[in-house]
Formats: structure tokens, C-alpha cells, sequence
């Protein structure tokens, strides 16, 4: 199990433009959620998406969006890129019928310059 | 309002000394609370919750509802505990979202 996937690795974007990030979660696991962490900082909640929809937003603008598709994987977007949208993107991925468990993928470094 | 703090961004242990970072947080009501670690090179990964009371690779944590801490202790530090610690919270429901702290480096010096 090769656990929580995100692509790309890495990204460097212009401002202005737009992105489109990319997780696939662990097998078994349903919902999926995104995290931004600048640098220094701790992890902050974007959203979760579950059963394909949008259930939990943070405190992040309307240019960030998502999508979970049936087989769970989801999509990251982010328009009108700023460059304080600079930040290592993290996907977590858990499930509905188990126990708590969250699992992190190694994230998508995004530099907007 | 929700909050996880973590006064210290870095901390320098001796290997062998005691370890103990520290966690307040701030939630209305009775979280469920956790520390993750992330070690270089590696994705972030829980490290214990408090409700299991476990301890694992030597590390407990003490909820203390009355200081709402919830500090990390190791009696002896080893080399291989220098990593980035992070403490955070969550509701009890399975959609609350987890909160961080802004994390701690702990550096164990040889």
C-alpha cells in the first residue's frame, strides 16, 4: 500500500496563474482533506471533502477549491495565484467506518513567484 | 475560539536529558487531542492521542484539563527524537478538522 499519494512534488507557478494539485488517498480511506503550511508555520485546514462534496472549509478564500471524485481521489485548485500562496500543500486521507487515523501524503511544494 | 500554542520553536535537549515540549490549547468544550512528528525527509505522522494513553518510542502526554496542556515528556532523549514535534486538537465528531500548533524543533545534542 503505497499510502497517500499527492502530485506534483514540486511547482513553481506565476502569479496570477492557476493550479491544480493533485492526492490520492490510502486505500480503504473515504475522506480526504488539504492542509497549507507555510514555512514556519503548522499545517492549516483548507477543507475535507467526503462522499464527493464539500463538508468542512477553513478560513481560506473562494480561489481555493476542490473536487473528490467516486474512486476518492481529489483535486486541489487554487486560481489567481498570489505569491503568499507559496507553502507545501498536504493531503490526509481517513475513513468514515474505522477508527481515527489520519494519514499525511509528502505534500506538493507550490512557490509562486 | 480555537487555538493550539506551542511557546517554543526550538528546542535543544543533551541526549540522555529530559524532553518535555510543550502544549496549550484553547477549545470550548473537551477536544481530542494528539501530537504528530514529522522526522526529516518524512511525512507527518501521528505520534500518539490522548485517549490511548499509550506511550510510544518512550514518549506520554498528560491532558491536564485545568491548564488545558497537554505536554510531551521523554525521561531520557535519544539522537533519533530530533524531528519537528506538533501538537493539535480536533472534535470528537469524524469531521471535525484537526487544528495544528505552529510545531516545535527539538534538536537532541550529542
Amino acid at each position: 500500500d503505497a499510502g497517500v499519494t499527492q502530485s506534483p512534488t514540486h511547482l513553481i507557478k506565476t502569479r496570477g496563474q492557476q493550479v491544480t494539485l493533485r492526492c490520492s488517498p490510502k486505500s480503504g480511506h473515504d475522506t480526504v482533506s488539504w492542509y497549507q503550511q507555510a514555512l514556519g508555520q503548522g499545517p492549516q485546514f483548507i477543507f475535507q471533502y467526503y462522499e464527493e462534496e464539500e463538508r468542512q472549509r477553513g478560513n481560506f478564500p473562494d480561489r481555493f477549491s476542490g473536487h473528490q471524485f467516486p474512486n476518492y481521489s481529489s483535486e486541489l485548485n487554487v486560481n489567481a495565484l498570489l505569491l503568499g500562496d507559496s507553502a507545501l500543500y498536504l493531503c490526509a486521507s481517513s475513513s468514515e467506518r474505522q477508527s481515527y487515523g489520519y494519514t499525511f501524503g509528502s505534500g506538493t511544494r507550490l512557490t509562486v513567484v | 475560539a480555537q487555538r493550539v500554542t506551542q511557546p517554543e520553536k526550538l528546542l535543544s535537549v543533551f541526549k540522555g536529558a529530559p524532553v518535555e515540549l510543550k502544549c496549550n490549547y484553547s477549545y470550548s468544550g473537551s477536544p481530542e487531542l494528539f501530537w504528530y512528528v514529522q522526522y526529516s525527509r518524512q511525512r507527518l505522522q501521528l505520534l500518539l492521542r490522548h485517549i490511548s494513553r499509550e506511550s510510544i518510542k518512550g514518549f506520554t502526554a498528560d491532558l491536564n484539563k485545568g491548564e488545558t496542556s497537554f505536554h510531551l515528556k521523554k525521561p531520557f532523549a535519544q539522537e533519533e527524537d530530533s524531528a519537528m514535534y506538533y501538537c493539535a486538537l480536533s472534535g470528537w465528531n469524524r469531521d471535525d478538522k484537526i487544528i495544528f500548533g505552529k510545531g516545535t524543533r527539538l534538536h537532541i545534542l550529542p
